[in-house]
């Protein structure tokens, strides 16, 4: 069955510190990786997708990911965190090609402290 | 623009009342989702909506029922809620449904709906 992991249910990190976001998939064909944040209220944003092509992508608001298919895993990046950075952040992957339906992982609270 | 709009933003209802939830873009996109979302978790995926016509329906009850009059407009009339069915309602939109898992989900701001 198609999954979305993250690992870290919440992470709390300094401004101007490094992040970086676990996601971890079960998907039999070809994925499709998105991560997607979400501030306080808000609704979904994209922040940067995989299709194909080069495994590591980038996004908007600085932030990138890479695709590591040995790992099944995408994980999201950025050299330094600024503190409207956080909110929750959530990877899917695109489910079966006929649905168009999202497989979400769990979610990762990030937390930014001053 | 990959704007999808919402309305009302807030909705706060009764268990017998009806209400409905609009959701709206100007993308050209063919295809439109419901999603509901309680706190600290994932969307979850209600319904889908491909050309119009209602594609997917994930067991939702008949207390949520979702209507496509045209190709930017998305509803979803609600009536005798239960309190468990407070939480996020968000609308996205993408450019199609099928055959291609990569279309891009663009999601709106959401309704915060609170039953009493």
């Amino acid at each position: 069955a198609q999954s979305v992991t993250q690992p870290d249910i919440h992470i709390t990190v300094s401004e101007g510190a490094s992040l970086e976001l676990r996601c971890n998939y079960s998907y039999g064909a070809t994925p499709y990786l998105f991560w997607y944040v979400q501030s306080p209220g808000q609704g979904l944003q994209l922040l940067l997708k995989y299709f194909s092509g080069d495994t590591l992508v980038q996004g908007i608001k600085g932030f990138e990911a890479e695709f590591k298919r040995s790992q099944s895993s995408f994980n999201l990046r950025k050299p330094s965190v600024h503190w409207s950075d956080a909110a929750e952040y959530f990877c899917a992957v695109g489910g079966s090609s006929n649905t168009g339906k999202l497989i979400f992982g769990q979610g990762t609270t990030l937390q930014v402290k001053p | 623009d990959t704007e999808v709009t919402q309305t009302p933003k807030h909705l706060v209802m009764g268990m017998t009342n009806k209400k409905s939830l609009k959701c709206e873009q100007h993308m050209g996109h063919r295809a439109m989702y419901w999603y509901k979302q309680k706190a600290k978790k994932p969307p979850e995926l209600m319904f889908v909506y491909s050309y119009e016509k209602l594609s997917i329906n994930e067991s939702v009850p008949s207390r949520f029922s979702p209507e496509c009059p045209n190709s930017s407009l998305l509803n979803l009339h609600l009536h005798a809620l239960q309190p468990e069915d407070s939480a996020l309602y968000l609308c996205a939109s993408s450019l199609r449904q099928a055959t291609l898992a990569k279309n891009i989900q663009y999601f709106g701001a959401g309704t915060r709906l609170s039953v009493l």
